[in-house]
């Protein structure tokens, strides 16, 4: 069936370097894609999110890259910072009848060191 | 409140024991969901609501799973006769209206264990 899934299970970087989380999608009717970020103990925390009609979208910090014809995304995080020690996960909302259904992915732990 | 809030934030509950979880979407929310985390693993989805009406509940794993949100804002999911397998951390999300608001609000979860 379509799946949202991670290349990378594990991230380990130093602090201030840059990171990228990788994700591969299958489902091309996904309408937008939202990188969440989930610390111990707590929900799912928005980052940010990029429509199927675009292939990047920044933040602050953070860059979200879309190619659909491979169907990847990645999500970079520019200076990395011990609070950004996190588990992140991809999602895509296939749209239809139930509008922002999420499908998660496996998710990916990032961890800093200082 | 300011966020979608969740209570309780655990339960632990005797295999066969009925459970109800309440999540409080963020106020004037129309679309609320339910989503299901498994020790290491995403969300997965249960159900969803617009306002009271349940449109989808696709991804409720058993008749044993079922929620409500009878005046279109606090939820609750029940769970009847318990299993170990339902141990997992239940998220309740909820998002405004329109296509381009994209953005859903997480609760803390409840983490449920079933012994």
């Amino acid at each position: 069936g379509e799946s949202v899934g991670l290349h990378l299970p594990t991230l380990s970087v130093q602090e201030g370097d840059n990171s990228i989380i990788n994700c591969a999608y299958s489902n091309s009717a996904s309408d937008y894609f939202i990188w969440y970020k989930q610390e111990s103990g707590k929900g799912p925390q928005f980052i940010i999110d990029i429509r199927s009609n675009m292939d990047k979208r920044q933040g602050q910090r953070v860059t979200v890259l879309l190619n659909k014809t491979v169907k990847h995304l990645s999500l970079q995080i520019a200076a990395t910072q011990p609070g950004d020690s996190a588990v992140y996960f991809c999602a895509e909302n296939a749209g239809g009848t139930s509008y922002g259904k999420l499908t998660f992915g496996q998710g990916t732990i990032l961890t800093v060191h200082p | 409140g300011a966020g979608v809030s969740q209570s309780p934030r655990y339960k632990v509950a005797k295999r066969g024991q009925d459970v109800a979880l309440r999540c409080d979407p963020i106020s004037g929310h129309v679309s609320l969901f339910w989503y299901q985390q498994a020790l290491g693993q995403g969300p997965e989805f249960l159900t969803y609501f617009q306002n009271e009406a349940q449109l989808d509940k696709s991804g409720l794993p058993s008749d044993r799973f079922f929620a409500e949100r009878p005046e279109g804002s606090v939820s609750t999911l029940k769970i009847q006769r318990t299993q170990q397998e339902d141990s997992a951390v239940y998220l309740c999300a909820s998002r405004g209206m329109g296509t381009s608001n994209t953005e859903a609000f997480f609760g803390q979860g409840t983490r449920l264990t079933v012994v």
